[in-house]
């Protein structure tokens, strides 16, 4: 049972456009989003985050919109930059009789085309 | 300061052949999680460690699977009688506090595994 879902295995997108990572959930209990980048032979790294309770996070170039009635989020990054072709994993965060969790994603594999 | 390091970095094993997967936080980090990540696959949790307790073990796939942390730093993931599907990238993180979404999980850089 997929709780954190990436529908899009890869994406491609022209450098300077925006690229848009889609994430959906079935966990209504989520307390928190995140989004993770990950190169590869590397540990994934934070990227950003979102509150279960707020519908957008900006930071520079990366914003994070969360639709809780969709159970959906996305990841926009604008302008796009090679630096960013990497493999994009959102996971969702819950805290469960004490017990922490990050349920991730599959991720979605970026390719920043120059 | 040092991020968390995980060893080895590769390892290759025969089937039936049991391994151990060493994973040292960042130093003052009391969570510490083990995840996998098999070919084509998102990463899949293995188990929690609050200090040297395993309050959440529910990720482990067997009973071959099994982890231990001892004075609440280093851990060691031991994989019993190792199987092919066993072949993935064992993932290492550790985090600062027991509670909140934004305290983010660092990752060290894996070990591959591949069981021949």
């Amino acid at each position: 049972d997929q709780q954190v879902k990436q529908n899009s295995p890869s994406l491609s997108v022209q450098e300077g456009r925006i690229s848009i990572l889609n994430c959906d959930y079935t966990n209504s209990m989520f307390d928190y989003f995140l989004w993770y980048k990950k190169y590869p032979a590397e540990g994934p790294t934070f990227l950003i985050s979102i509150s279960s309770i707020k519908d957008k996070n900006e930071d520079g170039r990366f914003t994070v919109f969360l639709n809780k009635s969709a159970k959906h989020l996305s990841l926009h990054i604008v302008p796009s930059q090679p630096g960013d072709s990497a493999v994009y994993f959102c996971a969702a965060y819950e805290v469960n009789f004490g017990n922490e969790k990050l349920t991730f994603g599959t991720g979605t594999r970026l390719t920043i085309i120059p | 300061g040092a991020g968390v390091s995980q060893s080895p970095s590769n390892k290759v094993t025969e089937k039936g052949k049991d391994v151990e997967l060493r994973c040292d936080p960042i130093s003052g980090h009391t969570a510490l999680y083990w995840y996998r990540q098999s070919l084509g696959q998102g990463l899949e949790f293995l188990i929690y460690f609050q200090g040297n307790s395993a309050p959440d073990k529910s990720g482990l796939p067997s009973d071959r699977f099994s982890a231990e942390r001892t004075g609440g730093s280093v851990s060691t993931l031991t994989i019993q009688r190792t199987q092919q599907e066993d072949s993935a990238v064992y993932l290492c993180a550790s985090r600062t506090s027991g509670g909140g979404g934004t305290d983010t999980q660092y990752f060290g850089p894996g070990t591959r595994l591949t069981v021949l």
